[in-house]
Parts: structure tokens; sequence; C-alpha cells
């Protein structure tokens, strides 16, 4: 099986304005999670979506939204850019029932300027 | 509040010697996972523990989950540079989100 991928893998962008991400779950994954990862705080929850409900969200300002698509793929929306928003960004896939074993993809690494 | 608490935050230490990281809480939880992280890479499943006293092993690598599913250690024998990583734990508490511990940062020189 194809694992999860997330594009673009690297993006930079200014202050103020917004980016959206992309996230290709593995086939007949049915939940997708998003986190921020950064040095200080470490991997930090954003949001999941399972058969395109959010089905739990983190403690994150508004400015961070995603959606999630009828064949599983998401996508995650960061407006009105601050620095602080600079971080690794990943995505995971699971089966979402029982189990809640991650699936990673390899990131996109977002540089605010 | 930091649920799941890992120790050593950072580890460096020669090829063939002996570790073990652990992974700490006050909450129980009804299973726990152990990922590696690559440089430039996401997070990959190691293993899942699931019943309090339960012990795994994976090729070098030891896991064990407490007794009472609040805590986990991972022991590596015989550290190898290809171990180097950031090892973070993750506990299962049922309906919510899965709770991240910072991470132990391992080096391995080689």
């Amino acid at each position: 099986k194809a694992g999860v991928t997330q594009t673009p893998r690297y993006l930079i962008k200014t202050r103020g304005q917004q980016v959206t991400l992309s996230c290709s779950p593995i086939s007949g994954h049915r939940s997708v999670s998003w986190y921020q990862q950064t040095p200080g705080q470490g991997l930090q929850f954003l949001f999941e979506y399972f058969s395109e409900t959010q089905r739990n969200k983190g403690n994150f300002p508004g400015r961070f939204s995603g959606r999630q698509f009828s064949n599983s793929r998401s996508e995650m929306n960061v407006s009105t850019l601050e620095l602080g928003d600079s971080a690794l960004y990943l995505c995971a896939s699971s089966s979402g029932l029982a189990s809640h074993e991650q699936y990673f993809g390899p990131g996109t690494r977002l540089t605010v300027t | 509040t930091q649920l799941l608490e890992q120790s050593p935050q950072f580890l460096s230490i020669q090829e063939g010697e002996n570790l073990t990281v652990y992974c700490n809480s006050s909450s129980v939880f009804s299973s726990l996972q152990w990922y590696r992280q690559e440089p430039g890479e996401g997070p990959v499943l190691l293993v899942t523990v699931v019943t309090g006293g339960e012990v795994k092993k994976l090729k070098r690598l030891t896991f064990q989950f407490g007794d009472a599913r609040k805590d986990s250690s991972l022991h590596i024998t015989a550290a190898q540079p290809g171990d180097t990583g950031l090892y973070l734990c993750a506990g299962d508490q049922g309906n919510t989100p899965l709770v991240f511990g910072k991470g132990t940062r391992l080096s391995v020189i080689a």
C-alpha cells in the first residue's frame, strides 16, 4: 500500500497570508488527523476528521481549519499567518476504528517570515 | 499540562551501549504506542502495548507497559547509529485524541 502523502513538502509564506496543506491517507483509511510539531511544544493535535466529519479538535485558534473529502483526502488551512505558525505540519491516517495507531506522512515544513 | 512525560530529553551514547528511555504519566491509558522519527520525516509506529505488564520485543528493542497502564519504557540493547532519532510515546484514552510526549532525542555515535 502507498503511504500517507503530503503536499507541498516545503512552504515559505509571509505574515498575514494564508496557506492550504493537503494530505492523502493510506487507501482504506477513513480517519485523518493533523498535528503541529515544534521544538518547544512537541507534537500538538490540531483536529481529526472521520468520514468527512470533524471528530475531535485541539486547542488551536479558529485561524486553523480543515476539511475532509469523500475520498478521505484532507486539507488544512491556516489564515492570517503569524510567525509562531512556523512548524512542521504532520498528517496521519488510521482506520478510525478501535485502534488509534497513526501512520504519518513526511510533513509539510511551513516557514512564516 | 503535559500528560506524558518522557525522560531523558536528550541522550548521546556510543555504539554498542545499552539504554532505557521512559514515558510516565499519572493517567491510565488503554494502550500506549511508541514511534521513532528521523530528521525530515514523520514518526513511524514501532509498537503498541495494550495489557498492563506486557513486554514486546522488536529485534534489539524491548518495550514494557507498566502494570497500572500509566507508564512505559523502551530498552535498546547494543545501540547502533541507525537507532538515532526522536522516540515518541503516545497514550490512547479511548475516544479522545492520542496524547504525545515531547520525545527523547537519541544520538548513537559510531
